[in-house]
């Protein structure tokens, strides 16, 4: 498809499990994001790759926490030790370049951490 | 730093009624504005947006006018339909760090037959 893709849609975890969300950005989209949105919520920011390089991490709300882009497509946020804080929707989203640009979001992956 | 102050909601209105979802934002310098739209079960959709002051974005029969002055852009449609039940989010981005989309926390919308 054309859009942003993710993977998987929906993810249960026991907790301390670790866990790994795939994000396919749109082909040939420089920007990637990842926002968590808890239940009823705005996005909150997490992270910000220009290609592969993470240039904000910023959001990441613990070292458990960890994403990556090694060749400037896919992106891989990786969850360790998950805990029930963690329970929300993960969000992927990708844009044609920086600056000003709107962004294009996938259609997440929900957590359950139980 | 930067905000983005949405209505609170739910809003519900009758079909065809009139739309307005407030929407204010703090930042320095002009950032550029965005609205997105969230069906139940799905991502953010783009709906419209506008980079510099006065600029109107529009889509769908949705508008919203950027205004400097009142550091606004509220969403507007003249008649809405019960399709157009969805959550509505607020968000700015730039204008010297454009790592990071910040979104209000969302105006629900019920629009009923």
């Amino acid at each position: 498809g054309a859009g942003v893709s993710q993977s998987p849609r929906y993810k249960v975890a026991k907790r301390g499990q670790d866990v790994a969300l795939r994000c396919d950005p749109i082909s040939g989209h420089v920007s990637l994001f990842w926002y968590q949105q808890a239940l009823g919520q705005g996005p909150e920011f997490l992270t910000y790759f220009q290609n592969e390089a993470q240039l904000d991490k910023s959001g990441l709300p613990s070292d458990r926490f960890f994403a990556e882009r090694p060749e400037g497509s896919v992106s891989t946020l990786k969850i360790q030790r998950t805990q029930q804080e963690d329970s929300a929707v993960y969000l992927c989203a990708s844009g044609v370049r920086g600056g000003n640009t709107e962004a294009f979001f996938g259609q997440g992956t929900r957590l359950t951490v139980v | 730093g930067n905000s983005v102050t949405q209505m609170e909601g739910p809003v519900t209105l009758s079909e065809e009624a009139f739309l307005t979802i407030n929407c204010t934002y703090t930042a320095t310098g002009y950032p550029s504005l965005f609205w997105y739209v969230q069906y139940p079960g799905e991502g953010l959709q783009l709906l419209l947006k506008a980079t510099k002051a006065d600029d109107k974005g529009s889509n769908k029969g949705f508008e919203a006018t950027y205004r400097k002055e009142t550091t606004s852009f509220h969403l507007e449609k003249g008649s809405v339909q019960v399709s157009d039940s969805a959550v509505y989010f607020c968000a700015l981005r730039g204008p010297y760090n454009f790592n990071k989309f910040y979104f209000g926390s969302g105006t629900k919308l019920n629009v009923k037959p």
